[in-house]
């Protein structure tokens, strides 16, 4: 009953080249989509979000991209650099600012980028 | 600028112990959440509050209890530990607005034997 997927645990990517970190979700209330970042021994820290009333945002070398009707978003990372080397958790919630206050987290994709 | 502050980071309890997870914020948030992080698993929550006095279940409360009876202030007490209950607990929070931005602590790491 996994409502948010990462179905890729790892990913290795050269640095400098492009990292895809994919995320899949079934709940189709879901319309806020948020990334993390953690590092070993430290808490999840913000990356980036995307509203479901777009398809792409963008922030430095961070991109995300939401289909909707795929129910599919991703995290496109160029260039990787090796800092970006942490674990990624995809997010989704049923609307920012609800006072549900729940976000559904995926497992997580192991990113590691080798120079 | 502390933002979230967890105590312990590490902790070995015996079955059948009880203890309480601290945890702290000094951004005067609104929103805040207990989770824990199992191996390969993603965050589930535990507990969330909405604000000083108001508190409700996540996905996964069964064995927990929490209060909070400040805004900085968002306690959660585990009785009669088990081993199902080892596990990486984050707490974190977030203002007002809720965006969705959480701001989580190191974690606490609780191994129970």
């Amino acid at each position: 009953d996994q409502q948010v997927k990462q179905n890729s645990p790892s990913l290795s990517v050269q640095e400098g080249r492009i990292s895809i970190l994919n995320c899949d979700y079934t709940n189709s209330m879901f319309d806020y989509f948020l990334w993390y970042k953690k590092y070993p021994a430290e808490g999840p820290t913000f990356l980036i979000s995307i509203s479901s009333i777009k398809d792409k945002n963008e922030d430095g070398r961070f991109t995300v991209f939401l289909n909707k009707s795929a129910k599919h978003l991703s995290l496109h990372i160029v260039p990787s650099q090796p800092g970006d080397s942490a674990v990624y958790f995809c997010a989704a919630s049923e609307g920012r600012g609800s006072t549900l206050g729940r976000l559904y987290f995926g497992r997580g994709t192991q990113l590691t980028v080798w120079p | 600028n502390a933002g979230v502050t967890q105590t312990p980071k590490f902790r070995i309890l015996k079955i059948g112990q009880s203890m309480t997870l601290q945890c702290a914020q000094d951004m005067n948030h609104n929103y805040m959440y207990w989770y824990r992080q199992d191996p390969g698993m993603g965050l589930k929550l535990i507990y969330y509050s909405v604000g000083a006095g108001i508190t409700d279940k996540g996905e996964v409360p069964n064995g927990y209890n929490v209060s909070r009876s400040t805004t900085e202030d968002f306690p959660l007490r585990l009785e009669l530990a088990a081993p199902s209950q080892t596990s990486v607990y984050f707490c974190a929070s977030v203002g007002a607005a809720n965006t969705g931005e959480l701001f989580f602590g190191e974690g606490s790491r609780l191994t129970v034997l």
